[in-house]
């Protein structure tokens, strides 16, 4: 059974630091995304990692992932207030050998940053 | 880019009733439909899969005979919560796949009083 490891869970942190989500699974996959969750709303898209060593930068944020590692990070630079939301990890189960569709869900980083 | 209309947003029933949540994609012929279920404070959870004309796929543990998909067409597929309970409270979000991969309704929050 593919399971999907987040860390931190929970992560106050100011302005202008940088930090680093992790996220391990732990079945081969070579795809893996990351997504933003606002409170009560649904789930925006932020990367899509489709290979070993895979690298996306979008603003502040920055993915990578490590097949071989089962580990994929998302690292942020010089937070600011509006990164503040709950980041999830999920794996295609389509690609990590089970035969199964969909997605399997990190527990999620619920990340303040306060001013 | 995709777009998956999910409606409605909120709904609040009465315990023992059925609730229907609907699920569109706008712009793309979805091949595969998925429900998940998100309690408070918690992760997203697959409940089910379903591709267009064949029964759902559930996942172990969540209930056919409570849960029922109906995916009718490439476009549109259907979550009917049955005898809803106040445990079925949660917010329930679609995705769908095509050729965009994955992409996520906005989601319906039901409350069962």
């Amino acid at each position: 059974e593919l399971k999907v490891e987040q860390n931190p869970l929970f992560l106050s942190m100011q302005e202008g630091k940088n930090y680093t989500i992790y996220c391990n699974y732990s079945t081969t996959s070579d795809r893996l995304y990351w997504y933003r969750q606002d409170p009560g709303k649904s789930l925006e898209s932020l990367f899509v990692l489709l290979s070993n060593g895979a690298v996306k930068q979008e603003g502040r944020l920055m993915a990578s992932l490590d097949t071989k590692a089962r580990l994929s990070t998302l690292h942020i630079t010089a937070a600011v207030h509006d990164l503040s939301a709950t980041y999830f990890c999920a794996v295609d189960r389509r690609y990590s050998g089970g035969g199964a569709d969909g997605l399997t869900f990190g527990k999620g980083t619920h990340l303040i940053i306060q001013p | 880019g995709a777009v998956v209309s999910q409606h409605p947003s909120r709904v609040i029933c009465k315990s023992g009733t059925s609730v229907k949540i609907e699920c569109r994609s706008l712009d793309f012929q979805a091949t595969t439909m998925f429900w998940y279920r998100q309690f408070p404070k918690q992760s997203l959870m697959l409940m089910a899969t379903s591709n267009e004309g064949s029964k759902a796929t559930y996942e172990q543990g969540v209930e056919k005979d409570k849960f029922l998909i109906n995916h009718a067409s490439l476009t549109l597929s259907t979550l009917t919560v049955t005898s809803a309970h106040p445990e079925d409270s949660s917010f329930y979000i679609c995705s769908a796949t095509g050729i965009y991969g994955y992409t996520f309704g906005s989601g319906t929050r039901l409350t069962v009083v």
